[in-house]
């Protein structure tokens, strides 16, 4: 099976701040990756799919890149709105996998 | 609009059995793969298998492997989760979501997603 680590856990930015999420696969996943946004309460949102195709309706501030087994998230221009958890998920094989998680807070 | 819809919260005892649902409006629920995803509390998303109601094609995550069921109806549109004997360590809100397109593979990512259904088992 196919073990996802991220980095860093958690991050503490302010307003305004490019943050960058890393996720790493065990094994080559090819571009089979998506990224996910999880605000308390809620259930998880779709926001890049295929590591770096942006979900309709998903702001341009968010980007995925990488292939392999390293992939980075990023957010240009944090707003209010994007403090909450961002998780990856590889979708290139059986058993699917997601990363632990990176808690995006207010500096 | 795409819409999952699952079943309310339950509150159950160790060694109950129990089924969820998740019914899907909007779409031709028979063509989509539907996932479901399990999060503890405050713990993050556990992947735990996938079905495409159209054939009954379902793969297991091994660490689900013959603890849940998960089955379809799709002549109505609703895809179940179900569990014989709960333990308390089954207590977590389950999620189904829905793959985003129609292809034989789902590598595309889960698109819609449920409300989630919050499932305590205490004694």
């Amino acid at each position: 099976d196919i073990q996802m680590t991220q980095s860093p856990s958690s991050v503490s930015a302010s307003v305004g701040d490019r943050v960058t999420i890393t996720c790493r696969a065990s094994q080559h996943v090819s571009a089979w990756l998506a990224w996910y946004q999880q605000k308390p309460g809620k259930a998880p949102n779709l926001l890049i799919y295929a590591a770096s195709s942006l979900h309709t309706g998903v702001p341009s501030r968010f980007s995925g890149s990488g292939s392999g087994t390293e992939f980075t998230l990023t957010i240009d221009s944090l707003q209010p709105e994007d403090f909450a958890t961002y998780y990856c998920q590889q979708a290139n094989s059986f058993p699917f996998s997601f990363g632990p998680g990176t808690k995006v807070d207010i500096k | 609009e795409v819409l999952l819809e699952q079943s309310g919260g339950e509150v159950k005892k160790p060694g109950e059995s129990l089924r969820i649902s998740c019914k899907g409006s909007g779409f031709i629920f028979s063509n989509y793969w539907i996932a479901w995803v399990r999060q503890m509390p405050g713990k993050g998303l556990e992947w735990m298998g996938i079905m495409f109601p159209g054939d009954s094609e379902t793969t297991y995550s091994p660490s689900f492997q013959g603890q849940v069921t998960m089955s379809a109806d799709k002549s109505i549109s609703t895809a179940y989760l179900q569990w014989s004997s709960l333990q308390a360590s089954d207590t977590a809100i389950y999620y189904c979501a829905r793959h985003r397109g129609t292809a034989a593979t789902p590598r595309w990512g889960f698109d819609t997603w449920g409300q989630g259904t919050l499932l305590t088992v205490s004694s």
